[in-house]
C-alpha cells in the first residue's frame, strides 16, 4: 500500500517568514495529493491540492509543488500569520476505485508573532 | 459547519463498555469513510462505504469494531469491549470529486 512520509514534524517560524513542509510517497500510481490543515479540536480541512499532471499550484499565500519522478511534493506558505498555526497533513490518493487517502504524520506549525 | 456532523463530540467510557458513534453527512454522498487519529499521528483509514455497502476494511478494524450505513446516508461505528488502546479521535469523511470533507470527529477516551 501507499506510504507517505512527512517532515519536519514541528516547525516554528517568525510571523512574515515562509514555511516549507516536505513529503514523499511510495506508490507511483498515486495521482492526487491534497494538503489538510487541522486546528485544535477540529477535523482536517482541505486547503489545497495538486494532481499528478500539474507541477505547481498556487492559491494566494499557499503553493504546492510536485515532482513525480522523485515522488516528492511540498507545501509552501509565504508571509506566515499567527492564524496559520496548526497541524498540516500531506496525503496521497489514487483516484478511482475506493479513493482511499493515505496521510503523513503531520507537521505542527507555530507562527511566532 | 463542515458538511459532516458527528455525534457525540466527546465520549469517556470505562474499559469493557460498548460505544457507538454516529456520522451524518448534510447532503448525499455515495462515499463515506471512517478514520482513526491518535495523538501526534495522521488519520489512519478504518473502513469505506459506497452507499450502503461496506467495501473495504482496514486491518486496524478488529472484530470488536463494526460499522454500518443502513440507508446509504448516515453511518454508525460501534466498538465493543473497549480497551485503552481504542482511545483516539474517530473521524468520518465523505468523498468529494477529489479528496474528502471531514467531520469534526468524536474523541473517545477509555479509562
Amino acid at each position: 500500500g501507499e506510504n507517505v512520509e512527512q517532515h519536519p514534524s514541528t516547525l516554528s517560524v517568525q510571523e512574515g517568514d515562509s514555511a516549507v513542509i516536505k513529503c514523499t510517497y511510495s506508490d507511483s500510481a498515486s495521482n492526487y495529493f491534497p494538503w489538510y490543515k487541522q486546528e485544535l479540536g477540529k477535523g482536517p480541512q482541505l486547503i489545497i491540492d495538486i494532481r499528478s499532471n500539474v507541477g505547481e499550484k498556487k492559491d494566494q499565500r499557499i503553493a504546492v509543488t510536485l515532482n513525480k519522478t522523485a515522488k516528492h511534493f511540498s507545501l509552501h506558505i509565504t508571509e506566515t500569520q499567527p492564524e496559520d498555526s496548526a497541524v498540516y497533513f500531506c496525503a496521497a490518493m489514487l483516484s478511482g476505485g475506493y479513493q482511499k487517502v493515505t496521510f503523513g504524520i503531520g507537521t505542527k506549525l507555530q507562527v511566532i508573532p | 459547519d463542515t458538511g459532516v456532523s458527528q455525534d457525540p463530540r466527546h465520549k469517556i467510557t470505562k474499559r469493557g463498555q460498548n460505544v457507538t458513534f454516529r456520522c451524518d453527512p448534510i447532503s448525499e454522498h455515495n462515499r463515506l469513510y471512517w478514520y482513526r487519529q491518535t495523538l501526534g499521528q495522521g488519520p489512519e483509514f478504518l473502513t469505506y462505504f459506497q452507499n450502503e455497502a461496506q467495501l473495504e476494511k482496514s486491518r486496524l478494524l478488529s472484530d470488536r469494531f463494526s460499522a454500518e450505513r443502513p440507508k446509504g446516508s448516515f453511518s454508525t461505528l460501534e466498538i465493543q469491549r473497549t480497551e485503552q488502546g481504542d482511545s483516539a479521535m474517530y473521524l468520518c469523511a465523505v468523498g468529494e470529486s477529489y479528496g474528502y470533507t471531514f467531520g469534526s470527529g468524536t474523541r473517545l477516551t477509555v479509562v
